[in-house]
């Protein structure tokens, strides 16, 4: 299967700092998802970016498919921006299988 | 309210014993999804569906069993055999597999 990246492994900003989290794949991905775990564990969607560049308020992600790599921006960040940010990525060989990165935990401090 | 329903939320179990963690979805996805996410770790796949009466093993399936009876289900059994099952279990289903998945909100099994 597919070997996912993502860097930096932990990160600690102050609150309303901007960040940018990275994400490689070692094969081109035909589906990329990007997930905020909250304390509880629950999986939050955040982007469904096989490629291209999308918004969501402070948050964006751009993916570029033939580079392997998908980045995910957060802006002015809160202390409800923590937690561990998942990129997750899928081939096409016959069963389409997803493989997950091992996560950034991000901690905001006021 | 649409979504993924996963119960029960905590599970205690005694080393030796099967046990069945529910998921039920009312999306009408296809494509259905077992992941086991240890302490500080990422999810790995178990077990995965692309319709109904059909499913693959993922990367760590041993000691794991599924059925998919139904559009709507996709039970996974813990069976004796898995020789490290206390963790945090994630149910997802998407329309198709390749598509975007949904997790449900998990299902925390102690094994005493």
């Amino acid at each position: 299967g597919i070997q996912v990246e993502q860097s930096p492994p932990d990160l600690i900003l102050q609150e309303g700092a901007n960040s940018t989290l990275r994400c490689n794949f070692s094969d081109s991905v035909n589906n990329l998802q990007w997930f905020h775990q909250n304390p509880w564990g629950q999986l939050i969607n955040l982007f469904y970016i096989p490629s291209g560049t999308k918004q969501n308020g402070r948050l964006s992600a751009t993916t570029v498919a033939t580079e392997r790599y998908s980045l995910l921006y957060i802006s002015s960040s809160q202390t409800t921006d923590s937690g561990v940010y998942f990129c997750a990525g899928g081939v096409r060989r016959g069963y389409q299988k997803v493989t997950f990165g091992t996560g950034t935990k991000l901690q905001v401090i006021p | 309210d649409g979504g993924i329903t996963q119960s029960p939320k905590y599970l205690f179990r005694k080393e030796g014993q099967n046990v069945t963690l529910s998921c039920e979805q009312n999306l009408n996805h296809d494509a259905m999804y077992w992941y086991r996410q240890d302490p500080g770790q990422g999810l790995r796949l178990i077990y995965y569906s692309q319709i109904v009466n059909d499913f693959q093993k993922g990367d760590i399936a041993e000691g794991y069993s599924v059925s998919r009876e139904k559009k709507e289900s996709f039970p996974l059994t813990v069976t004796s055999a898995q020789k490290n099952p206390t963790a945090f279990y994630l149910c997802a289903s998407s329309t198709r597999a390749g598509t975007e998945a949904f997790f449900g909100q998990g299902t925390r099994l102690t094994v005493v």
